[in-house]
């Protein structure tokens, strides 16, 4: 079954509102990553986290890793047209396993 | 620096036919993997690679998938013989070294079977 699971899987929002995409790992990860696909592109890499409990700062975007290192969480204040695509977290779930979450298509409404 | 290449870009077969993709990872990036990534879903790891050697391969379906990175560098992904739920996009990236650390990806190849 799916190992690493994101919601909402879409979410519409009006320029400048918030946004914020959950994800959710069946076992203990040693570190996760996010990366953001844009409609047609590849995904690209945003950030990794590694510590429990750690929160990392990059403009407006927001990310933490859970205390259990099972969950993330990824939230950008104030949207931008440029926001738009679908952000994956992704990490290793077993051994060298490495999963991509579902994903969270974000769309941005000016 | 150059990023990850792949070829072809796009390509149409018919099932049942062969396909074969390529990927040339960016300079000094010993860990190569290939994704398939089928409309609407992440990228779902099909086959890591440590310089040629492999890592990981569970999520391979090997009675028609296969890949090989001889010398570690290049690599190549077959598809043999496809059908249709194959259609999707191929993604090649690499890192430099195991999983923790960031991967680049390249632009992928779009497979349609038909």
């Amino acid at each position: 079954g799916q190992q690493v699971m994101q919601i909402p899987q879409y979410q519409h929002v009006q320029e400048g509102e918030d946004f914020t995409t959950y994800c959710n790992s069946s076992t203990t990860l040693s570190n996760i990553q996010w990366y953001k696909q844009r409609p047609g592109g590849h995904p690209v890499f945003l950030i990794q986290l590694v510590k429990s409990g750690e929160v990392k700062k990059q403009k407006r975007l927001t990310f933490q890793f859970g205390e259990a290192k099972k969950n993330s969480s990824l939230h950008i204040t104030a949207t931008q047209t440029t926001d738009v695509g679908t952000y994956f977290c992704a990490g290793p779930v077993t051994g060298n396993q490495f999963y991509f979450g579902t994903g969270t298509s974000l769309t941005v409404i000016p | 620096e150059a990023g990850v290449a792949q070829s072809p870009r796009y390509k149409i077969i018919e099932k049942r036919q062969s396909v074969a993709f390529w990927c040339n990872p960016i300079s000094g990036h010993a860990t190569l993997y290939w994704y398939q990534q089928i409309l609407g879903q992440g990228p779902k790891l099909l086959i890591q690679f440590q310089n040629n050697g492999v890592v990981d391969d569970s999520q391979l379906p090997k009675d028609r998938f296969s890949a090989e990175r001889l010398k570690g560098v290049d690599s190549t992904l077959k598809i043999q013989p496809a059908k249709l739920e194959d259609s999707a996009v191929y993604l090649c990236a690499s890192s430099l070294d195991l999983p923790r650390r960031e991967q680049y990806f390249g632009p992928g190849t779009r497979l349609t079977v038909t």
